[in-house]
C-alpha cells in the first residue's frame, strides 16, 4: 500500500537560511507524482511544487525545489532564503497513476522561521 | 482564477444534529474530494466523486455520506454529528486523469460538535 512519511513534526530555521523538509514514500507503482503543499494558519492548502516519477530533472518553482531521489524513495522540499511568511505546515503527497486520482498525504511538518 | 468555496469557515453543532457541508468549484472539474484534517494525522480522505451522482468511499467514510447532484457542487453530510467528528474539513477538486495537475483546495470548514 502506498504511504507517505514525514518524520519531522517541527522545524526551525532562521530568516534567509535554507531549510530541507523530509519526505519518503512507499509505492510499488512505477508511475506516480509527488506534490508539496503549504498550509498557513488561515487553513487553505497552497500547491507549491510537483515532481513526476519519470522526470529526470528535479522540479523547481522560485525558492522551492524538490530533491528527488528515486532509488531512495525520497522527495525532500528545499526552501532557499527562508522568509517569515514561510512559517506554516507543509504536507507531502503522492498520487499513483493508476485507476484513481486520489492523493495520499503525509502527517505534515510545521516550519517556523525566526528573525 | 481557480476557485473552490466552502459554505462556512466555522461551524458549531450539537451532538445528534444533521450537518451539511457544501463545496462549490468553478473550474469544471470532474473530481471532487472531501478530507478531514486532524493534528498529527495529516489529511484523510472521506469520500470522493469523479462524476455527477458518482461517489466512492475514501479511507474514513464511517459516519459520513455525500451528494453530488451537479458537477460543480459536492456536499458532505454528517447524518448524526458526534463529538469525534470535530475537525477541520477540506474540500478539493481536480481534473479527471490529469495526473500532473494539483488538487485545488477550498479554505476549509472548522467544525465543532458539542
Amino acid at each position: 500500500a502506498q504511504k507517505i512519511t514525514q518524520t519531522q513534526p517541527g522545524m526551525f530555521v532562521q530568516e534567509k537560511e535554507a531549510v530541507t523538509l523530509d519526505c519518503t514514500y512507499d509505492t510499488s507503482d512505477q508511475s506516480y507524482g509527488l506534490f508539496w503543499y503549504k498550509q498557513p494558519s488561515s487553513g487553505e492548502m497552497i500547491f507549491l511544487i510537483y515532481q513526476g516519477s519519470y522526470d529526470e530533472q528535479n522540479a523547481t518553482e522560485g525558492r522551492y525545489s524538490l530533491n528527488f531521489q528515486k532509488a531512495r524513495k525520497s522527495a525532500n522540499l528545499v526552501i532557499s532564503a527562508s522568509q517569515l511568511g514561510d512559517s506554516a505546515m507543509y504536507f507531502c503527497a503522492m498520487r499513483e497513476m493508476g485507476n484513481t486520482d486520489k492523493l495520499i498525504f503525509g502527517t505534515g511538518t510545521r516550519l517556523q522561521v525566526f528573525p | 482564477d481557480v476557485k473552490v468555496t466552502q459554505s462556512s469557515r466555522y461551524l458549531v453543532k450539537r451532538t445528534g444534529e444533521k450537518v451539511f457541508l457544501e463545496c462549490v468549484q468553478d473550474m469544471d472539474h470532474e473530481n471532487m474530494f472531501w478530507y478531514r484534517q486532524d493534528p498529527g494525522l495529516g489529511l484523510r480522505l472521506i469520500y470522493f466523486s469523479y462524476d455527477v451522482k458518482m461517489k466512492e468511499k475514501g479511507d474514513i467514510p464511517e459516519g459520513y455520506s455525500v451528494s453530488r447532484e451537479k458537477k460543480e457542487r459536492f456536499s458532505l453530510i454528517l447524518e448524526s454529528a458526534s463529538t469525534n467528528q470535530t475537525s477541520m474539513y477540506l474540500c478539493a477538486s481536480s481534473h479527471y486523469r490529469d495526473y500532473t495537475d494539483t488538487q485545488y483546495f477550498g479554505p476549509g470548514t472548522r467544525l465543532t460538535v458539542l
